[in-house]
């Protein structure tokens, strides 16, 4: 089973630096299998990115999302403190099943 | 605008059993795979089932396999989640979401707000 593990663990970063994540993956992935979700204190998780590298529907251009093979990353510039919360990959097809990594936590101080 | 409602959660005693259901508008239904996802507090997300728009295709968490039943009524535009024989470890809160099944992977692309199961004697 493929294993998604995302770091840092936590991100600490004032507003307008910028948001590097990364989540690897323990084997190959097809990158259209790969997604992104934002979950903010209290809110269900939202949607993203999509595919490795495309902004779901209302999503800032501030976030841009790359990676193949095994390393993707979530990239979000200019932090705002709305962009507080929790960030999670997640690949979709082998098993087939639906996989999340364990998620890296956004602090905008 | 599309909207997914989900009820039924509870407490409940180790071993009993609950259905949780997921009330669904805005979306043609019965052209999405739904699934369920949950979430232990302070924890992160854990995918627990999964049903095409045919209902012919259904799979399971192994942590739930054989417990949990997830089912439809594309008529009432609504999902089902039967979880029977439940542990302490089944206690979070659950989301329905809707899949969008692509020719080239898929993604979860509407969530509801969750219901809380709370599996405790």
């Amino acid at each position: 089973e493929i294993v998604l593990t995302q770091t840092p663990g936590t991100l600490s970063l004032s507003p307008g630096e910028t948001a590097t994540l990364s989540c690897r993956a323990s084997q190959n992935i097809r990158s259209s299998y790969l997604n992104w979700y934002q979950q903010r204190p209290g809110q269900a998780p939202r949607l993203i990115i999509i595919g490795a590298s495309n902004r779901a529907t209302g999503i800032p251009d501030r976030f841009s999302g790359r990676g193949s093979g095994t390393d993707f990353t979530l990239t979000i510039s200019k932090v705002e403190p709305e962009d507080s919360g929790v960030y999670y990959c997640q690949q979709y097809g082998f098993s087939p099943s639906i996989i999340f990594g364990q998620g890296t936590r956004l602090e905008i101080k | 605008q599309v909207r997914l409602v989900e009820s039924g959660g509870g407490l409940v005693k180790p071993g009993g059993s609950l259905r949780l259901s997921c009330g669904a508008s805005g979306l043609t239904f019965n052209k999405y795979y739904m699934s369920w996802i949950r979430q232990a507090p302070g924890k992160g997300l854990e995918w627990v089932a999964f049903m095409s728009e045919t209902g012919r295709t259904i799979y399971y968490a192994d942590s739930v396999k054989g417990r949990f039943t997830i089912s439809r009524d594309d008529a009432d535009s609504s999902l089902f989640l039967d979880m029977n024989s439940l542990r302490a470890e089944d206690t979070a809160l659950y989301y329905c979401a809707s899949f969008f099944q692509g020719l080239d992977g898929g993604h979860l692309d509407y969530w509801g707000q969750g219901t809380l199961v709370s599996v405790s004697s």
